[in-house]
């Protein structure tokens, strides 16, 4: 199985400040016929459902945004939010979706104002 | 606009089973992929397994082979996940995804509690 691990657990940032989440699998998640990384992000507020961000690692979904960027390849990815606002307090997950038999998440960033 | 509907909170004793809908609209049905996901009370997300409504094929994650059975049906737009054998640990909130690229839209969520 693909594990996925994040950093840190938790982050508090200044409003207008830039907030950074590090994800990492324990297997490249970057499938060589089409060079795509096999990775997305989720934000969830409090009682709703996940809200699909990226995916492809750094292809946002539309409606999304610019504020939110992600970035990596292989094993290690970000997401950066360049200037947090008071609406992107939120637990963020990673996924991989490179396994079919197992589409794991991340354990979640809380994401905090400072 | 793409909706997913799912069947209001459960509440079950440990042994029983639970069966959780999940009506799709605004796309067509048989075109994506359903996946299901779980989450209890402050911990992350916990991804069951999937359903092709074309093919009814399914794949589950190896934790629930054996407790779960995804199925559907095609005339009302509806996915249906099964668990069985429940057990104090299974109480969470159980998502459905329509799978794009991924897990693109999602359903509100479906409290089953098991409590004796």
């Amino acid at each position: 199985d693909i594990v996925m691990t994040q950093s840190p657990d938790s982050l508090a940032v200044s409003l207008g400040e830039r907030a950074t989440i590090n994800c990492k699998s324990s297997q490249s998640v970057l499938y060589s016929s089409n060079n795509k990384n096999y990775l997305a992000w989720y934000q969830q507020k409090p009682g709703q459902p996940p809200k699909l961000l990226i995916y492809w690692a750094s292809t946002r979904e539309s409606g999304v945004p610019d504020r939110f960027s992600g970035s990596g390849s292989g094993t290690d990815f970000t997401l950066t939010i360049s200037s947090l606002q008071a609406e992107d307090v939120a637990v963020y997950y990673c996924q991989q979706y490179y396994s079919t038999l197992l589409f794991t998440f991340g354990p979640g960033t809380k994401v905090d104002i400072k | 606009q793409v909706q997913l509907v799912q069947s209001g909170a459960e509440v079950k004793k440990p042994g029983a089973s639970v069966k959780v809908s999940c009506k799709a609209s605004g796309y067509t049905f048989t075109s994506y992929d359903i996946n299901w996901v779980r989450q209890a009370t402050g911990q992350g997300l916990e991804w069951m397994g999937w359903m092709n409504p074309n093919s009814g094929n399914t794949g589950y994650a190896q934790k629930f082979q054996g407790r779960v059975t995804m199925t559907r049906n095609t005339s009302i737009s509806t996915a249906y996940m099964e668990l069985s054998s429940l057990r104090s640990e299974d109480t969470a909130v159980y998502y459905c995804a329509r799978q794009a690229v991924t897990a693109d839209y999602w359903g509100q969520g479906t409290l089953v509690t098991v409590s004796s």
